[in-house]
């Protein structure tokens, strides 16, 4: 069972533009994690979100908490070939506990 | 430390015979997670441990499934009976525990693929 629903589940897009993923719960989160998967390999953390309306950004990723902290997004600016991947949210707990998303898989052609 | 550790790579194996999947985390979590994945969805939880302690089993995981973390170190997946439906990857991730109880960040395993026919 997922609890995270995470849109859009597919994105294709060229080279320079931006998007955003976004990731939501009926409930209130803990905490949220962003990670990176590529083909072949496990996940890979991006960031951690706690406090609601918390924005964190890394290089050219930005990450945005809701208030209410049951929501989250990820935009990306001038994405690259080499951002490609499937990006998932995990819904942490103070029980230690991580429940992912479907994922969105995002394709960057050059 | 070399990260987490996983084997086999891969299995093959007959509907109805048994496998065993090992995970070796970094040495210094006490965390551990074992997840399903298939292809093009995100990871599937099944259990977890702190230390030995087994203290989640997802209910959809059925009694064919059992896992175990003997010493507090590796840990062990086995499913019992396999049926096509079980091909997956399986991936095993270790982390420490983050301020407040809370997840802290999840190291994962390259995954053990496993294939029924």
């Amino acid at each position: 069972t997922q609890l995270l629903e995470q849109s859009p589940q597919f994105l294709s897009i060229q080279e320079g533009e931006n998007l955003t993923v976004y990731c939501n719960s009926s409930s209130v989160f803990s905490s949220l994690q962003w990670y990176r998967q590529e083909p072949g390999e496990g996940p890979v953390l991006l960031v951690t979100v706690v406090t609601g309306g918390e924005v964190k950004k890394l290089k050219r990723l930005t990450f945005q908490f809701g208030d209410a902290r049951k929501d989250s997004s990820l935009h990306i600016t001038a994405a690259q070939p080499g951002d490609t991947g499937l990006y998932l949210c995990g819904r942490g707990s103070t029980l230690g506990r991580l429940y992912f998303g479907r994922g969105t898989q995002l394709t960057v052609w050059p | 430390d070399t990260g987490v550790s996983q084997n086999p790579r891969h299995k093959i194996t007959k509907r109805g015979q048994n496998v065993t999947f090992r995970c070796d985390p970094i040495s210094e979590h006490n965390r551990l997670y074992w997840y399903r994945q298939t292809l093009g969805q995100g990871p599937e939880f099944l259990t977890y441990f702190q230390n030995e302690a087994q203290l989640e089993k997802s209910r959809l995981l059925s009694d064919r499934f059992s896992a175990e973390r003997p010493k507090g170190s590796f840990s062990t997946l086995e499913i019992q009976r396999t049926e096509q439906g079980d091909s997956a990857m399986y991936l095993c991730a270790s982390s420490a525990t983050a301020q407040g109880g809370n997840t802290g960040e999840l190291f994962f395993g390259e995954g053990s693929r496993l294939t029924v026919l």
